[in-house]
């Protein structure tokens, strides 16, 4: 048990369907993140948010849209997905800007799009 | 930019078998630097770090010593067990004030064999 719980573990969804990924961390953190892992690429981080701001977005397509309404939540809306999306979803959490350089992760929500 | 390489994988090993996984990296400055292990069906988890050049990170009989000189951080185990079956991650911390900003490699994943 790491304190950092994602849901759904599985999703398989259409190219039109509009879905949501829900991550909640019980540590009490102050930053958490939005991580892609696919087969044979370093992980990519799409999203940081430092005390419910959003601090980083790397480029990620707007068929991805985060939420962090408080510092325990962080949402990934995902709508009009392609095939090359198929992925693992990582949610991880920090206390932010510790300088740990410790990331927390969830178990990660695995993506289909069919 | 700021960049990780780690041996391409997979790894096989029979138990205790000495285990070396090599990891360099380029930045700008001298970053600090990770292991993480991702066992199955789990997310990532921190296994060791250094912070400094000449630092040695240890932890559950793994090693890794940050060469300032050859710019490599690589994981080394003198006697792996069939629980070290997993996929290892070697990163670096970027400066980025309130989160932690890690750049992680492509992972190995290590097979241990009764």
């Amino acid at each position: 048990e790491t304190g950092v719980t994602q849901t759904p573990r599985h999703l398989v969804m259409g190219m039109t369907n509009k879905k949501s990924l829900k991550c909640e961390q019980h540590l009490g953190h102050n930053a958490m993140y939005w991580y892609k892992q696919s087969a044979k690429k370093p992980l990519e981080l799409m999203f940081v948010y430092s005390l419910e701001e959003r601090v980083e977005n790397n480029s990620v397509p707007s068929r991805f849209s985060p939420e962090c309404p408080n510092s325990s939540h962080l949402f990934l809306h995902l709508h009009t997905l392609q095939p090359e999306d198929s992925a693992l979803y990582l949610c991880a959490s920090s206390r932010g800007g510790a300088g740990t350089g410790e990331l927390f992760f969830g178990e990660g929500s695995r993506l289909t799009v069919l | 930019g700021n960049s990780v390489t780690q041996m391409e994988g997979p790894v096989t090993l029979s138990e205790e078998a000495f285990l070396t996984i090599n990891c360099t990296y380029t930045a700008t400055g001298y970053p600090s630097l990770f292991w993480y292990v991702q066992y199955p069906g789990e997310g990532l988890q921190l296994l060791l770090k250094a912070t400094k050049a000449d630092d040695k990170g240890s932890n559950k009989g793994f090693e890794a010593t940050y060469r300032k000189e050859t710019t490599s951080f690589h994981l080394e185990k003198g006697s792996v067990q069939v629980s070290d079956s997993a996929v290892y991650f070697c990163a670096l911390e970027e400066d980025q004030g309130g989160s932690e900003k890690l750049v992680f490699g492509k992972g190995t994943k290590l097979t241990v064999n009764p």
